[in-house]
């Protein structure tokens, strides 16, 4: 069965530290990769996504980017964090438009 | 403009009565609509998901139905229970890009 892994499940960083979120996913090859965000009363913000190794597209222009070193491996970064970057980070996969399987997030906070 | 609305932002039920939560939305055309579960602090669990040509669709105690015309969903939760306190989130996807719009999600709370 396919499983979806995210870390750190929470995170507290100063403004203008680095970030690394990692994603990966087990049982299923050539998976699309999401990014989304989530912050308090809103709807899930699409980062960005990738269709494949290298693959990368953004959605909306921030301080954030992203890397898919790995079929599925999806790694969401900034070299300096912003305080309006705080929010739930969410690791999504599908084949195809099919369902959408999201992990378990992380809470970044920036102080 | 491609937005989702769904009512109401909030809800507070009692252990074993039944809800109706609401989703409209201004997508178009669109290709399917999607029903999600999230519980406080975790990812969302996708309960259902309908194309165009569906009516209804259910999943246990969840029944998604789906008016094209009108442009409505609605989940039905019946016989609720405490686990269902959660946010339930409408999402619809784009036909022509497949891009998914998600809304801003009802907070159900159930108590005992």
């Amino acid at each position: 069965s396919q499983t979806i892994h995210q870390w750190p499940a929470t995170l507290v960083q100063p403004v203008g530290s680095p970030l690394s979120l990692e994603c990966t996913v087990e049982g299923t090859s050539n998976p699309n990769l999401y990014w989304y965000r989530q912050a308090a009363g809103r709807g899930l913000q699409l980062l960005f996504y990738s269709v494949g190794i290298g693959q990368i597209s953004s959605e909306v222009p921030q301080n954030l980017s992203a890397s898919r070193p790995q079929d599925r491996q999806f790694i969401l970064s900034s070299k300096k964090l912003l305080l309006s970057d705080s929010g739930f980070y969410l690791c999504a996969w599908s084949v195809g438009t099919g369902f959408l399987y999201f992990g378990p997030g992380t809470r970044l906070t920036v102080t | 403009k491609n937005q989702v609305e769904q009512s109401p932002q909030s809800l507070i039920i009692l252990e074993g009565k039944n809800c109706t939560l609401q989703c409209n939305y201004t997508v178009s055309p669109f290709s399917n609509l999607r029903w999600y579960k999230q519980d406080t602090g975790r990812g969302p669990v996708s309960l259902t998901i309908m194309t165009f040509s569906e009516n209804t669709k259910s999943n246990g105690r969840y029944t998604a139905t789906l008016d094209a015309d009108t442009k409505q969903s609605s989940l039905h939760i019946t016989a609720s229970q405490l686990s269902d306190s959660a946010s339930y989130i409408c999402v619809v996807a784009h036909y022509n890009t497949d891009k998914l719009i998600f809304g801003t999600g009802t907070r159900l709370q159930v108590f005992p």
